[in-house]
């Protein structure tokens, strides 16, 4: 068991430039998160997919962001046009089908965008 | 919707002393309740839970009991070492996305 894995863990970007984050779960986990966080707050949910279905979206997750997994297991999280605003730690987490409800995070991927 | 509120920091103590951090949570129906640390450039870690009311969840020195009657899931440790600081979140989960509060920032000096 390695883990959630997230790649890159820092990106610096200049405004308007699109960027892409790559999340690994757990091997054999079907439900996978993304979270944003912002200093000093809580994460807070944007989208969960279980298998390759995208079942939920917050409102938080706007027309720029876009998010896939398209063959059930690592995800991708694309951000286009970036503003200042995005500028955050994008989190990953995974979940086990089943009984458990315990998500296991990644390290995160911190976004700057100047 | 779903919320959860805990106590503001950040929290400042000496080893050895007594912790707690409060967790009050509103929710619809009967939540999992969550506490996660995260560790200085580290993601968030599970820390314990509880699922059902009168639950204790513990690890590592650490405690909270799922209350209903008062909605709070606070956590405690006894004595508290330098490597406790960190960042702790309380956290419900009535559907599947995780519902966090802001935060609790904690300093254990020697």
């Amino acid at each position: 068991d390695t883990g959630v894995s997230q790649d890159p863990r820092h990106k610096i970007t200049k405004r308007g430039q699109n960027v892409t984050f790559r999340c690994d779960p757990i091997s054999e986990h079907n439900r996978l998160y993304w979270y944003r966080q912002t200093l000093g707050q809580g994460p807070e949910f944007l989208t969960y997919f279980q298998n390759e279905a995208q079942l939920e979206k917050s409102r938080l997750l706007s027309d720029r962001f876009s998010a896939e997994r398209p063959k059930g297991s690592f995800s991708t999280l694309e951000i286009q046009r970036t503003e200042q605003g995005d500028s955050a730690m994008y989190l990953c987490a995974s979940l086990a089908g089943g009984s458990t409800d315990t998500q296991y995070f990644g390290p995160g991927t911190r976004l700057t965008v100047l | 919707g779903d919320s959860v509120t805990q106590m503001e920091g950040p929290v400042t103590l000496s080893e050895e002393a007594f912790l707690t951090i409060n967790c009050t949570y509103t929710a619809t129906g009967y939540p999992s309740l969550f506490w996660y640390v995260q560790y200085p450039g580290e993601g968030l870690q599970l820390l314990l839970k509880a699922t059902k009311a009168d639950d204790k969840g513990s690890n590592k020195g650490f405690e909270a009991t799922y209350r209903k009657e008062t909605t709070s899931f606070h956590l405690e440790k006894g004595s508290v070492q330098v490597s406790d600081s960190a960042v702790y979140f309380c956290a419900l989960s009535g559907n599947t996305p995780l519902v966090f509060g802001k935060g609790t920032r904690l300093s254990v000096i020697a």
